[in-house]
């Protein structure tokens, strides 16, 4: 079975700081990895999302993540954190579909975002 | 505004109320899910549609009752549960099929069990 680690439950960084959440999944082949936004009293948006090709992919409000194979990691980084970016941030994996049985993600627990003025 | 509307946003219900989560999405999707975000847990699944057939039970509880009537649109039916329940439920929908296809999720609703 897939799983996924967000080693950090909270993070505070001063708005226009860089930012990386870290994320470590564990799965046979090669995963199909996302990341997701939830801003209090909202659902989850999705950021990006990793299925093949260019290890370093672009997601939206300027958000960007590197698949590497090597340490079954997907970071979450951003070069300038505005402060309405704080939020939680929630790593996921798909697991191989059964029988068209839709989209099979495993989340991780979550990592809290908070911006300091 | 995602294209999936949930109601109620919250809802308060004794242990021995019977009440329904609804969810509706506007995306043209073919499968829906309900998640539960519970305090200090990940994300948990608890049912998938694919079609409007049932395609995933997560070992989720009988007092938990989904109905799919048609692609659009997903209920929760909820029944004798418990105060451990309490939790954001969330609906989310896909173009099914496909892992490579993105959740879209409703703002949730929000239940407290008395």
């Amino acid at each position: 079975a897939q799983s996924v680690t967000q080693p950090d439950i909270h993070i505070t960084v001063s708005e226009g700081a860089s930012l990386e959440l870290r994320c470590n999944y564990s799965y046979g082949a090669t995963p199909y990895l996302f990341w997701y936004v939830q801003s209090p009293g909202q659902g989850l948006q999705l950021l990006l999302k990793y299925f093949s090709g260019d290890t370093l992919v672009q997601g939206i409000k300027g958000f960007e993540a590197e698949f590497k194979r090597s340490q079954s990691s997907f970071n979450l980084r951003k070069p300038s954190v505005h402060w309405s970016d704080a939020a939680e941030y929630f790593c996921a994996v798909a697991r191989p579909k059964n029988n068209n049985a839709g989209n099979m993600l495993t989340f991780g627990g979550g990592t809290r975002l908070m911006v300091k003025p | 505004e995602t294209g999936v509307t949930q109601t109620p946003r919250h809802l308060v219900m004794g242990m021995t109320n019977k009440k329904s989560l609804k969810c509706e999405q506007h995306l043209g999707h073919n499968a829906m899910y309900w998640y539960k975000q519970s305090a200090k847990k990940p994300l948990e699944l608890m049912f998938v549609y694919n079609f409007k057939e049932q395609t995933e039970n997560n070992s989720v509880p009988s007092r938990f009752s989904p109905e799919c009537p048609n692609s659009s649109h997903l209920f929760l039916h909820l029944h004798t549960l418990q105060p451990e329940d309490s939790a954001l439920y969330l609906c989310a929908s896909s173009q099914g099929h496909s892992n490579t296809g993105e959740l879209f999720f409703g703002e949730g609703s929000r239940l407290t069990v008395l």
